[in-house]
Order: C-alpha cells, then structure tokens, then sequence
C-alpha cells in the first residue's frame, strides 16, 4: 500500500521559509487518489488543512495563511512539497502529507497519511 | 468557512461501553463529513467518510451516522485499543476543517 514520509528541518527562524518534502512510496503519485494535501496540528490542538495539489499542478490553499503558502509537485521524484514563509512561532507544529481519495457523491477524505514531522519555528 | 463543533470535548467511558460523539456544521454539508481516529504520537487514521462508510479494515463496532449539519460517530462496545481522540471533518468545500477534537479516555 501507498507510504508517505515527509523531510525536512525541524527548526526554522522567525521570518524565514519552512521547507517541508512529501515522498510517495510503493505507488504511482498519479494514482487513484485525487490529489496530495498538506494538514499541520500544533501541540494539544486540532488539525488545520493547508492546502492540496493535484498532479497537474493545480492547487487550492487555506485562506488563513494567506500568500505565505506553496503547495508544488514533482511527479517524476514522486514527490510533493510544502513552503511556508514568514513564519512565526505561531506555525510551529506537526506537519503531516496525506493522500485524499474520494468518489462521486461522497466528497474527499484523508486517506493515507505520513508519520508527520515536527516543526519548531525558534531562534 | 464553515465551522465543526464536536461534543463532548472529552469523555470516560469504560470496555464495552456504548460511546457516541456528536459533529455540528455551522451549515448544511450534505453528507461530507468523515471521522478520523488519532493515539498520542501517531497520525490520524480515516475510520468513516461520508458520514456513514466505513474505511477499509476499521473495525464493524464503528459507525456514522447523519447529514445536513448534525453528525454522529458510535462505537457500539468500546475496546482497549479505541482509547483515542477522534475528530470531524467536512469536505464540502475549501477550506476543509476539522472539529477540534473529542479524546476517549479510561472509566
């Protein structure tokens, strides 16, 4: 089954770009699900969506995070990438990359989803 | 956006219990709502989307039921391995956002 497992720092500065990769393991990233997402939990709170990206290229963000955002894909590395800038302690979190299936009539779910790495955004 | 208020925030219960969480959208989402099963450390895992389809391998004594902008997870026996937070999602539109969580804990 498919396996996914982010990369990345896990301390950033203040103002600078959180830099997170999502590997697809044990399938096609151009598979049946529809598209690749990025969700974020901080400490003792709930999940937050960030955004998605279908294997076009195509994306759709969270409002809350405004420009600060870049969700982009690289089909032939089978990977998917999450950039963040401007951070704040405020995005100091767990990052999770997650596969989201879905069918006609029944919307779209998170249906596969890597360990998650924390972030800590700290001088 | 459209806000997910679960209840309770949390609850104890004990093995074999009869346990059900509540999700309320803050506007109709049809029947686009799925429930996620969270332990300490580890991600999420998809129990029912749709509101009431169970995901591949989870477990028969999980179900959803509802629609509109009243939602119902029930775990008709509690086991061990359920003591866990579980949380609401919508995907009727972006953004798609959560509940902020119910945690199951130990009677």
């Amino acid at each position: 089954q498919v396996q996914l497992q982010e990369s990345g720092p896990g301390l950033v500065k203040p103002s600078q770009t959180l830099s997170l990769t999502c590997s697809v393991s044990n399938d096609s990233i151009n598979s049946r699900f529809y598209h690749w997402s990025w969700i974020r939990q901080p400490a003792g709170k709930g999940l937050e969506w960030i955004g998605r990206i279908y294997t076009s290229g195509n994306t759709n963000y969270n409002p809350s995070l405004g420009s600060r955002v870049t969700i982009s894909v690289d089909t032939s590395k089978k990977q998917f990438s999450l950039k963040l800038s401007s951070v704040t302690a405020a995005d100091t979190a767990i990052y999770y990359c997650t596969g989201v299936g879905g069918q006609l009539g029944y919307g779209y779910y998170f249906e596969t989803w890597g360990q998650g790495t924390l972030v800590t955004v700290s001088s | 956006d459209i806000q997910m208020t679960q209840s309770p925030p949390s609850l104890s219960a004990s093995v074999g219990d009869r346990v059900s969480i509540t999700c309320r959208a803050s506007q109709s989402i049809s029947n686009h709502l799925n429930w996620y099963q969270q332990k300490p450390g580890k991600a999420p895992k998809l129990l029912i989307y749709a509101a009431s389809n169970l995901h591949s391998g989870v477990p028969s004594r999980f179900s959803g039921s509802g629609s509109g902008t009243d939602f119902t997870l029930t775990i008709s026996s509690l086991q061990p391995e359920d003591f866990a937070s579980y949380s609401c999602q919508h995907s009727y539109n972006t953004p798609w956002t959560f509940g902020q969580g119910t945690r199951v804990e130990i009677k």
